[in-house]
């Protein structure tokens, strides 16, 4: 159980084109989903937190407009990479938080990453 | 703020060698301390965690101790295999929020 699942799991794209992640959780409902940003042989950084049915939380230095984050349902979560540029190339990791029973309160589980290489 | 540090890799070892992969933190407050593992191609998952000064956290035979007066919380193991070979993050909890350290390649030899 606890299983979070993104996709794509790699994408390549031009410069100025607009790049949609997906982050699910597939067996229990989410109630917070968090956005990392990793860059190579460097620590996962908190770009924004996110609650079903609200706006996202950006941390400090993140540029809400480009990367637009949506929590439409307890499942889903996305992430969009807007206007991307190679500077943008990353790889991109969630997380959930859930409330279903076989789930220790507060815990993240993390989806595999996806690796974005803009063009 | 709030910061984790740990031993640069990458880490390579023989099979069942001893290991350990430091980890320090800097932290206001109590955080609880966290080892996160990620094995190739899949994602982060809880290893061990611990929630209070002296408190040990223990699972799949790796062990990591909180110790509040070092502000450490290293990592180890006493007999690797070539199972273990993953990257390994330590982090801690910082206002509802996880910081993680840059993480160690751990790679392990037949």
């Amino acid at each position: 159980g606890a299983v979070v699942s993104q996709h794509p799991s790699r994408v390549i794209c031009k410069s100025g084109t607009s790049v949609k992640i997906e982050c699910r959780s597939l067996d229990f409902q989410a109630t917070t989903m968090f956005w990392y940003r990793q860059f190579p042989k460097k620590s996962l950084m908190l770009m924004a937190t996110s609650n079903e049915g609200s706006k996202a939380t950006y941390e400090q230095g993140v540029e809400k407009d480009k990367f637009l984050i949506n929590h439409a349902s307890l499942t889903l979560s996305t992430l969009t990479v807007t206007s991307a540029h190679p500077e943008d190339s990353s790889f991109y990791i969630c997380s959930a938080v859930g409330t279903s029973g076989f789930i220790s309160y507060n815990e993240q589980f993390f989806g595999p990453g996806t690796r974005l290489t803009v063009l | 703020g709030d910061s984790v540090t740990q031993m640069e890799g990458p880490v390579t070892l023989s099979e069942e060698a001893f290991l350990t992969i430091n980890c320090t933190y800097t932290a206001t407050g109590y955080p609880s301390l966290f080892w996160y593992v990620q094995y190739p191609g899949e994602g982060l998952q809880l290893l061990l965690k611990a929630t209070k000064a002296d408190d040990k956290g223990s699972n799949k035979g790796f062990e990591a101790t909180y110790r509040k007066e070092t502000t450490s919380f290293h990592l180890e193991k006493g007999s690797v295999q070539v199972s273990d070979s993953a990257v390994y993050f330590c982090a801690l909890s910082s206002a509802s929020k996880i910081i993680f350290g840059s993480g160690t390649r751990l790679s392990i030899r037949p």
